[in-house]
């Protein structure tokens, strides 16, 4: 079966510090992966997508990076955080096959919850 | 204008209490739709996904969309204080979508709603 891990689980960081949150995924091969911000209150906003090693495409201008450095691995990055980076990140994975119905599932890690001071 | 919109709530209800959650959305290319449930501090998990107009039941929950108005329902019957969660509608993208991955798989985006907080007290 199909696992997907994010760490750390909470994290307080002071503004400009550097961020690096990681997720991976067990269980799968050559998944689409995803990270999303979930602020306070709102839904989820899809920050970057990556559907192969080193392929990442993001989805909205900011302060953060993506890097998918092996196929199963997915890595959240910031040279210097922001207040507004404050946030609950999500990792995903989908199976790569072809769309529809129960493919489209994306299965969501636990999660990481990150305030910036 | 949003592609999907939801009335964010919070909506409380007593147990046992038919609940009624609602998306609208204004891309015409969406083809089906899935209901997402996330606990407090947790994941998303996927609820149920539906195709079409009409109806689908699954047990206590009813997901019903209607693409002439563009507006997807979900229906808790009887509900339960384990049904309080945040509920988001997720329509993926069409897998006729541009661009697409080489091979004729897709991105699998979904675009999340901003999500109904439920609470069911006892």
């Amino acid at each position: 079966s199909q696992t997907i891990h994010q760490w750390p689980a909470t994290l307080v960081q002071p503004v400009g510090s550097p961020l690096s949150l990681e997720c991976t995924v067990e269980g799968t091969s050559n998944p689409n992966l995803y990270w999303y911000r979930q602020a306070a209150g709102r839904g989820l906003q899809l920050l970057f997508y990556s559907v192969g090693i080193g392929q990442i495409s993001s989805e909205v201008p900011q302060n953060l990076s993506a890097s998918r450095p092996q196929d199963r691995q997915f890595i959240l990055s910031s040279k210097k955080l922001l207040l507004s980076d404050s946030g609950f990140y999500l990792c995903a994975w989908k199976s790569p096959r072809l769309a529809g119905g129960s493919t489209d599932t994306q299965y969501f890690g636990p999660g990481t919850r990150l305030t910036v001071l | 204008q949003k592609e999907v919109e939801q009335d964010p709530g919070p909506l409380s209800v007593p147990e046992g209490a038919i609940v009624s959650l609602n998306c609208t959305y204004s891309n015409s290319a969406f083809q089906y739709f899935m209901w997402y449930r996330q606990y407090s501090r947790k994941g998303p998990e996927l609820l149920m996904y539906t195709y079409s107009s009409g109806n689908k039941e699954d047990g206590r929950f009813t997901a019903q969309v209607d693409k002439s108005s563009k507006y997807i329902s979900l229906f808790i019957r009887d509900s339960q204080p384990s049904d309080s969660a945040t509920y988001l509608c997720a329509p993926p993208e069409s897998p006729w979508a541009t661009p697409r991955r080489a091979g004729g798989t897709s991105y699998g985006k979904l675009t999340f709603g901003q999500g109904t907080i439920l609470t069911v007290h006892p």
